[in-house]
């Protein structure tokens, strides 16, 4: 069956950069696009950019300036990485498998920003 | 970049009680729109696509309505289960999430 999984360090420093990896089963990453999702606490999702099946990239213009997504299909696994974090990148990221908006999500990885 | 404004932001209903949901486009999203469920400490969970399709083993007393600029989730008969907070979301243009509406039994 279809499975995402978020791995990465749930404490950042101010400044520092955050870097996690989803790591995908039950479909290939050369047929569907995976995006990153995070969510404020008590706030709704807000979409941060997208690894497209064919290996092409979109970005969020919000967050594009600290933003990059890249892939490793033999791993079966997408990367997130976004530098100059600040306290309001604080929330739960998501990884999600894209048919017509995410219709499967990981369970998620609470990411604190804080000194 | 297109806005999602939902509403009511809280909601407090009875077992029993049919329930609605409101989502407002900023524009025109030509029914792009799907509603999610999420409970405490849960990932969302897709409850509706392209505005009024169920996703498979949804019960039936969740449905969805609306085109243009204007959606609409409804419960038919609220269940204990159901309590969660809504969101709506638009793939017209990228994705927006509207912020949410929490549910909760009176």
């Amino acid at each position: 069956q279809v499975q995402l999984k978020e791995s990465g360090p749930g404490l950042v420093q101010p400044s520092e950069t955050l870097s996690l990896t989803c790591t995908v089963s039950g479909f290939s990453l050369t047929s569907y696009s995976v995006s990153w999702v995070r969510q404020p606490s008590g706030k709704g999702p807000e979409w941060m950019g997208r690894m497209w099946y064919d290996g092409d990239t979109a970005y969020n213009s919000a967050l594009k300036s600290r933003l990059s997504i890249s892939r490793d299909t033999s791993k079966n696994q997408v990367f997130l990485k976004m530098n100059s974090l600040q306290t309001d990148d604080t929330g739960t990221y998501y990884c999600t498998r894209d048919d017509g908006g995410p219709g499967y999500w990981g369970q998620g990885v609470m990411v604190t920003v804080s000194s | 970049d297109i806005q999602m404004t939902q509403s009511p932001s809280f909601l407090s209903a009875s077992v029993g009680d049919r329930v609605t949901i409101n989502c407002k486009a900023s524009q025109n999203i030509n029914k792009y729109l799907n509603w999610y469920q999420q409970k405490l400490g849960e990932a969302p969970k897709r409850l509706i696509y392209n505005t009024n399709s169920l996703q498979t083993g949804i019960p039936s007393r969740f449905s969805g309505s609306g085109s243009g600029t204007d959606y609409t989730l409804t419960i038919s008969s609220l269940q204990p289960e159901d309590v969660a907070t809504y969101f709506c979301q638009q793939y017209n243009s990228w994705w927006t999430f509207g912020g949410g509406t929490k549910l909760e039994l009176k």
